[in-house]
């Protein structure tokens, strides 16, 4: 089945443990993105990759880093989290061709205390 | 630079009647726009998308959406809503450079 698979789904961490959330595609998309989702601001890019080895800054990248080593994987690393990233994130791919859409994973919903 | 406008972050609509979310849109290119819809607790799921061609496009669960370029719009409509229509919905324009920018959503609600 194609699909975007992240993980954990549900994750609750201390202020400044270093954590990170997979995410993998199965589906062979260069193109792979992160999401946060806060009520009330819709959904912020946070960071993106147009192919391997290849990233770039979203509109919120603060506080996160990312990694595009294999095509399949692009895991999003927050060295010191905050409460402030508490929050909702979705991990996206897609064809680089402007007609397809984001195939979204199901989300991994964090809580920084 | 392109961005997207919902109108109304909240619907109500009773079962059976029209269902009419609204979207505009800024672009700066020919653009490519979507619609999502989120089902609670799960990921974005593609409903419909105009890229380039038949202005009214058709999408799942009875859903369409027509692309007016002279209005900067593209509305999703159904005739006739059913309870399991609740969620939240997205409009997105996707940028030249592959980018989407989203819409902050419209949730709808279905009343009995």
């Amino acid at each position: 089945e194609a699909q975007v698979t992240q993980n954990p789904r549900y994750l609750i961490t201390v202020t400044g443990k270093k954590l990170t959330v997979t995410c993998s595609q199965n589906m062979n998309h260069e193109y792979m993105s992160w999401y946060r989702q806060d009520p009330g601001l819709g959904l912020r890019q946070i960071y993106y990759s147009m192919n391997v080895e290849v990233t770039d800054k979203g509109d919120v990248p603060e506080g996160y880093k990312v990694s595009r080593k294999e095509k399949r994987n692009f895991p999003l690393i927050l060295e010191s989290p905050s409460p402030n990233q508490t929050s909702l994130y979705f991990c996206a791919s897609s064809f680089r061709d402007r007609t397809y859409g984001y195939t979204f994973g199901s989300g991994t919903r964090l809580t920084v205390v | 630079a392109q961005s997207v406008t919902q109108l109304g972050s909240h619907v109500s609509v009773s079962e059976g009647a029209l269902v009419l979310l609204r979207c505009n849109y800024s672009s700066s290119v020919p653009p490519y726009l979507f619609w999502y819809v989120q089902y609670p607790n799960q990921g974005l799921q593609l409903l419909l998308k105009y890229t380039t061609g038949a202005t009214l496009v058709k999408g799942i669960n009875g859903f369409e959406a027509e692309f007016k370029k002279s209005e900067t719009s593209f509305h999703l409509t159904k005739p006739s809503a059913h309870m399991s229509d609740a969620a939240e919905y997205f409009c997105a324009v996707k940028s030249t450079g592959n980018q989407f920018y989203f819409g902050t959503g419209t949730s709808l609600t279905v009343i009995p």
